[in-house]
């Protein structure tokens, strides 16, 4: 089945400043690659997601770029803020039909 | 409802008891799942359900874990002899059927936090 690992487990940056999170996945016929915003305490929340027939997408300060020839995927947040600090899973799956989960990065934005 | 609802949101109980979990998923949603969370750590997947049949049940723990999809919605997790390793938060979430390969957005309901004393 569909293995998907996620670097870094925890990351640290000054508002303000960027965060790059990245995941790869092994099976090539994962088409699909959202990714979840958990705060502390709360449900994951869809933030942004990518499908296999686009190389980026961006949503003001956040975007998304896949590489389906390496299997990998990033989540980039610019200018980031207090607010962002949160654990943030990605994910992979084939035409939703079952969701393979990273293990989490716990970002903390230093104000 | 418009999202995912699960019930208890809380629940303490005593190591042996059996507990059900249950998931009220979006009106219209096919597919759903349910995953497991310790404390601080990744989301465990534990059962997937496509309308009533669980086409791939592989994270089950152990035979005290099993779940139940009728009617093609509402889905409960029992859990049978409860063990303090049992505690964790709960999550389910569903998404539409897979045949609409443009709707596959899985929404996560908010948990039951299950604690076992």
């Amino acid at each position: 089945g569909e293995n998907v690992e996620q670097h870094p487990s925890t990351l640290s940056v000054q508002e303000g400043d960027s965060a790059v999170i990245k995941c790869t996945y092994s099976d090539s016929a994962s088409n699909y690659f959202p990714w979840y915003k958990q705060e502390l305490g709360k449900r994951p929340q869809l933030i942004i997601d990518i499908r296999s027939n686009v190389g980026e997408k961006k949503d003001q300060r956040i975007a998304v770029t896949l590489n389906k020839t390496a299997k990998h995927f990033s989540l980039h947040i610019t200018e980031t803020q207090p607010e962002d600090s949160a654990v943030y899973f990605c994910a992979a799956s084939i035409n939703g039909n079952q969701f393979y989960f990273g293990t989490g990065t716990s970002l903390t934005v230093i104000p | 409802g418009a999202g995912v609802s699960q019930s208890p949101s809380n629940k303490v109980t005593e190591k042996g008891k059996d507990v059900e979990l249950r998931c009220d998923p979006i009106s219209g949603h096919t597919a759903l799942y349910w995953y497991r969370q310790s404390l601080g750590q990744g989301l465990e997947f534990l059962i997937y359900f496509q309308g009533n049949s669980a086409p791939d049940k592989s994270g089950l723990p152990s035979d005290r874990f099993s779940a139940e999809r009728t009617g093609g919605s509402v889905s409960t997790l029992t859990i049978q002899r409860t063990q303090q390793e049992d505690s964790a938060v709960y999550l389910c979430a569903s998404s539409r059927s897979r045949q609409i390969a443009t709707n596959e957005k899985l929404f996560f309901g908010s948990g039951t936090q299950l604690s076992v004393l």
